[in-house]
């Protein structure tokens, strides 16, 4: 059973700094890896998807990379600016056919002026 | 273009009664897909349609909860006989049909049964 973990579960910098999102999985047979910001009391949004066979995707100041033997993926966000601060949820997309995401707790962020 | 949209927003039953909740996807979308998230937790998988089709309802907790999408766009998510440990944030997510695209999802729909 996939099961996908995210550390630290709560995050605090000051603006500015650059910080990195770990997110790590127990199967590597995926088919692709979702991150997704969430503000309270709101849906998701998607970031970023990286495909099984990509090392990174890039969208700005985000930076997605994967390691799919490892079952390791990080979001790095450069610049860290107050309204970044959210939920940072990774969810992967398990092989064998599934099309459901399995998703971790989430890393709670918060950027302090 | 519009994204996913879900109503209610919020919705305040008592135990026992049943509720129904709505997901318009994205237009052409054909792969639609419900979740729940409970306080402090992630997203958790509960059905998911192909067209009209239940393609993996193993996600549903129990046969109290069911889903129905009859023309292959709006579903509707039911739940009989709610219960407390009912209360959750339900979200509906589309994508365009193939493993390897995007989930999009909604708002999501607050359930609380009191």
């Amino acid at each position: 059973k996939q099961e996908v973990t995210q550390i630290p579960a709560a995050l605090s910098v000051p603006e500015g700094e650059n910080l990195v999102l770990n997110c790590s999985f127990t199967d590597s047979a995926i088919y692709n890896l979702q991150w997704f910001r969430q503000d309270p009391g709101k849906g998701l949004t998607s970031l970023l998807l990286i495909q099984s066979s990509q090392r990174e995707q890039t969208s700005g100041r985000l930076n997605a990379s994967l390691d799919k033997s490892s079952g390791r993926s990080t979001l790095y966000i450069a610049a860290s600016q107050p309204g970044d601060s959210a939920t940072y949820l990774c969810a992967v997309r398990p092989g064998g056919g599934s099309e459901k995401l399995v998703f971790g707790k989430g890393t709670k962020l918060t950027v302090n002026p | 273009g519009a994204g996913v949209s879900q109503t209610p927003s919020n919705k305040v039953t008592e135990k026992g009664k049943y509720v129904e909740l709505r997901c318009d996807p994205i237009s052409g979308h054909t792969a639609l897909y419900w979740y729940r998230q409970s306080l402090g937790q992630g997203p958790e998988f509960l059905i998911y349609f192909q067209g009209t089709g239940a393609a993996d309802d193993s996600g549903l907790p129990n046969d109290r909860f069911f889903a129905v999408r009859p023309e292959g766009s709006v579903s509707t998510l039911k739940i009989q006989r709610t219960e407390r440990g009912d209360s959750a944030v339900y979200l509906c997510a589309s994508s365009p049909a193939g493993a390897y695209n995007e989930q999009f999802f909604g708002p999501g729909t607050r359930l609380t049964v009191l």
